[in-house]
């Protein structure tokens, strides 16, 4: 059973880079889009952007010039970076998989639990 | 931007009893459109994929309709453990959800 796994600073400082990476275990990374979607503290949810395991990229619009999502295939691994944050960055990153046999590649059907960034001085 | 609005905002039911939750897109998304349900603390769940199917695992109790801009998600008979937040979600542009609605015990 495929699982993901959620990892990086909690804390990040206003202006500075958040770094978040997503490790798949359980299964494969190949033929599957992985997709970095937030959740501010009480409110919904918003799509930052996927990754296709060839590296093709694709972002949400109001994102798009800070955002960059990369894959390691050897390590099962893929990344986001969200530069020159603000505390309207704080939020749960949650990292998760589109596409594959039964779903298109926006449609997300595993997800990891979830990490808290907060972006404070 | 295709902003879809979810109503209500909040429900209070009881067990058992039958729910239908609304989801209306501001422009035409199809089929394309998916249902999301969201425990307390927990990452979402894909209940429902291309307005309709049912995703792998979920219960026969939950169903969706609609096409275009007005959808609906169903729970037959509501059990203790749905009770939780649900949220839409349309991919016929770059992925956007509703706001949510909030299904709480009576």
């Amino acid at each position: 059973q495929v699982q993901l796994q959620e990892s990086g600073p909690g804390l990040v400082k206003p202006s500075e880079t958040l770094a978040l990476t997503c490790t798949v275990s359980g299964g494969s990374i190949s033929s599957y889009y992985w997709s970095w979607i937030r959740q501010p503290p009480g409110k919904g949810l918003e799509w930052i952007g996927y990754v296709y395991y060839d590296g093709r990229t694709n972002y949400n619009p109001s994102l798009k010039s800070r955002v960059t999502i990369s894959v390691d295939t050897s390590k099962k691994q893929f990344s986001v970076k969200l530069s020159s944050v603000t505390a309207a960055d704080t939020a749960v990153f949650y990292c998760a998989r589109g596409g594959g046999d039964h779903y298109n590649h926006y449609t997300m059907d595993v997800w990891g639990q979830g990490t808290t960034v907060t972006v404070s001085s | 931007e295709i902003v879809l609005t979810q109503s209500p905002a909040t429900l209070s039911l009881s067990p058992g009893e039958r729910v239908t939750l609304s989801c209306r897109a501001s422009q035409s998304v199809s089929s394309y459109l998916a249902w999301y349900q969201q425990k307390h603390g927990q990452a979402p769940r894909l209940l429902i994929y291309d307005a309709s199917n049912r995703a792998t695992g979920i219960p026969a109790r939950f169903s969706g309709s609609g096409s275009g801009t007005d959808f609906t998600l169903t729970i037959s008979s509501l059990e203790p453990e749905d009770f939780a937040v649900y949220y839409c979600q349309q991919r016929s542009s770059w992925p956007t959800f509703g706001q949510g609605t909030r299904l709480e015990i009576k």
